[in-house]
């Protein structure tokens, strides 16, 4: 079965730049995945971020962007700001219906 | 605005039944594709079952042939049925719009606050 990997976690200075990737245990993530991301705080449900790998969803500062680098999907902060400390989610779209999320990347701002 | 709101949750022994409700208000549900989503205590999301506008429902293999994913569109609410439940199916479960656009997959963009199942003996 297919596992797709995160950072557990991840840290940056506030005004910083970080990026969280999202591959595949076997393969490379493509465009063909949909790769997408989400933004998680404590008891909240999660919030859209990107889609179509760098596409931003509604109301998403420009800070966030998405990309590929390598053989993985990619979620760039720029100029991180305390409020960014989270959770970070990635979902693959893995083909016949079937969707698998990241583990998640918990990120800390400090 | 659209607003999801899931119900239905609770305390239920092993091996035993629940039924989830998402009733959904600012969307037409069997005009879109509506998922389940679930969320162990501290742990990460994980993706549990879809079911598309055209009928088609697709499960996770962690629920396969025990959750039953379907809609009611005179009411206008997402169910999800589980059943044989198990220790491990204790979570917080979301009801989730996944948006198809311009023939591709987009974001999970709407999302309820969720409801608990807790499966305890």
């Amino acid at each position: 079965q297919t596992v797709v990997t995160q950072e557990p976690s991840f840290s940056v200075s506030p005004g910083g730049t970080v990026t969280l990737t999202c591959g595949l245990s076997s393969g490379s993530v493509s465009t063909s995945y949909y790769p997408s991301w989400y933004q998680q705080t404590p008891g909240q449900a999660p919030r859209a971020l990107i889609y179509f790998t760098n596409t931003r969803s509604s109301g998403v500062p420009d800070r966030f962007s998405g990309s590929i680098l390598g053989n993985k999907a990619a979620l760039t902060i720029t100029g991180a700001q305390a409020d960014d400390e989270s959770d970070y989610y990635c979902v693959l779209y893995m083909g016949s219906g079937i969707w698998v999320f990241g583990g998640g990347t918990k990120l800390t701002v400090l | 605005e659209v607003q999801l709101v899931e119900s239905g949750g609770g305390l239920v022994q092993p091996g035993g039944s629940l039924r989830l409700s998402c009733t959904v208000s600012g969307l037409i549900i069997s005009y879109h594709d509506m998922n389940w989503v679930r969320q162990a205590p501290g742990k990460g999301l994980e993706w549990v079952s879809i079911l598309y506008s055209g009928g088609n429902t697709y499960y996770a293999d962690s629920v396969k042939g025990r959750f039953t994913i379907s809609r009611d569109n005179s009411k206008n609410t997402l169910y999800l049925q589980m059943n044989s439940l198990r220790a491990e199916d204790t979570a917080v479960y979301y009801c989730a719009r996944v948006r198809w656009i311009s023939d591709a997959w987009g974001d999970f963009d709407s999302w309820g606050q969720g409801t608990l199942v807790t499966v305890s003996s």
